[in-house]
């Protein structure tokens, strides 16, 4: 297995600029999770989808974050207008049921705004 | 609402010698507890977990860590490093009540020398 895929990998951007991040989670799991780290505040979980409906936004920063989840094989995370304090790894995690199954995180995506 | 605790944000210890990572957390029911390893620049990968059952569990490189219900901790260890655990390590907890979110503490830096 492929693992869970996110591109891209970094991302520099100018501020004001639309940001969008992608992610491919593991065929046949049926939850997806958005995580933002940085070093001031840690891993943050952002949103959370099950079975592509999304569960609990609660994490999401403000109304320049939007993310969607149009089938099960794939994700966004979009920032517009993206900012400087935007700038963090952001990770998608996918687990094969919601619950006591461990997540299955992707590699990051570095994004700078500047 | 639950919490976790990492006291340690950074631990240096000598190759060949034991560590101990501490990990607190709070929570009104039952929960599962996780701990994720981090290498630089990659994506976090799950260690070990606790679901139920023993509260001693076991990774396949050395770690283990136990569940303590009265003291709500979830400590990892290892008798002996190596320089490869270099990397920081997360402990994480999700509420065994449908919530389906996990909490992660703010990390612990574990830093092996020669």
């Amino acid at each position: 297995d492929a693992g869970v895929i996110q591109s891209p990998r970094h991302e520099v951007t100018e501020m004001g600029q639309e940001v969008t991040l992608r992610c491919k989670p593991i065929s046949g799991h049926n939850s997806l999770f958005w995580y933002r780290q940085t070093m001031m505040r840690g891993l943050e979980l952002l949103i959370y989808f099950n079975n592509n409906v999304p569960i609990d936004d609660s994490g999401m920063p403000e109304d320049r974050f939007s993310a969607k989840m149009p089938n099960a094989s794939f994700s966004t995370l979009k920032i517009q207008p993206s900012e400087p304090r935007d700038s963090a790894v952001y990770f998608c995690a996918s687990s094969p049921r919601t619950g006591a199954n461990e997540q299955y995180f992707g590699p990051g995506t570095r994004l700078t705004v500047t | 609402a639950q919490s976790v605790t990492q006291l340690d944000s950074q631990v240096p210890v000598f190759e060949e010698a034991p560590v101990e990572l501490r990990c607190n957390y709070s929570s009104s029911v039952s929960v599962y507890l996780f701990w994720y390893v981090q290498y630089p620049n990659q994506g976090l990968q799950l260690l070990l977990k606790y679901l139920s059952g023993s509260t001693l569990v076991e990774s396949i490189n050395g770690f283990e860590a136990e569940f303590n219900k009265s003291q709500t901790s979830f400590h990892l260890r290892k008798p002996s490093v190596h320089i490869s655990d270099t990397a920081e390590y997360f402990c994480a907890v999700s509420e065994n009540s449908g919530t389906y979110k996990y909490i992660f503490g703010t990390g612990t830096r574990l830093k092996v020398l020669a």
